[in-house]
């Protein structure tokens, strides 16, 4: 199976809540990271969370982190059109000494109003 | 700065060709990425640099692949000869990494290749 494994799709109302998991297998993650890509552009990080913490707030971006299962979550209040993007999630993977990001396969994100 | 720039931003080519794909990093990363991404295997780790060197390239698909780093500003990625499965759009990122922080990667516009 996959290293890191994300739901293809997601689709919400304007103003909700959007909450997109993932779940992931390297327990020695010592990072987790977001990634968003909009229509023909590269990937942006929108935020990371360090594997000894379990929640980190940003402005409408709310990370959970259960290290235990093994699952990532993003929560992004007040979803906006602009939001509408897909949504990578990546666990550092060990390579040649140093951790590099492995990414899922994104979440799409759609945004109606 | 003006980011992880990319070129060409598109190419269309036909099987057998050579494709040569160009990346600058940012100015005073030590490390460059290249991945490729398809909708049918998502988004795969190619071949990493650091300070120039390549430090793993287990990704790099078989033989007709390679990649450069000449320089700590410039990298190449060929293909030769290219074929129809090859068709994807690679990126190119760069990163400060430092073993122990988060390694946060600034990733270019990609280049779409199509090859017919």
């Amino acid at each position: 199976g996959e290293d890191v494994e994300q739901s293809l799709f997601l689709s919400v109302r304007e103003g909700d809540s959007s909450v997109i998991n993932c779940t992931y297998t390297d327990s020695s993650s010592t990072y987790l990271y977001w990634y968003k890509q909009e229509p023909g552009a590269g990937l942006q990080l929108l935020t990371y969370i360090f594997s000894n913490m379990d929640m980190k707030q940003d402005q409408r971006l709310t990370v959970l982190l259960n290290k235990k299962d093994k699952h990532l979550s993003l929560r992004i209040a007040d979803t906006q059109t602009g939001d509408s993007a897909i949504y990578f999630c990546a666990e550092s993977a060990r390579s040649g000494g140093s951790y590099i990001p492995t990414f899922g396969r994104g979440t799409s994100l759609i945004v109606h109003p | 700065d003006a980011g992880v720039i990319q070129s060409p931003r598109h190419e269309v080519t036909e099987m057998g060709q050579e494709v040569t794909l160009r990346c600058k990093p940012i100015s005073g990363h030590n490390s460059l990425f290249w991945y490729r991404q398809t909708m049918m295997r998502g988004l795969e780790l190619l071949i990493y640099f650091n300070n120039n060197v390549p430090i793993d390239d287990s990704g790099m698909p078989e033989d007709r692949f390679s990649a450069k780093m000449p320089n700590a500003s410039f990298s190449t990625l060929k293909i030769q000869p290219s074929e129809p499965r090859d068709s994807a759009v690679y990126f190119c990122a760069s990163s400060t990494m430092t073993g122990t922080g988060a390694n946060v990667l600034t990733f270019g516009a990609g280049s779409r290749l199509t090859v017919l």
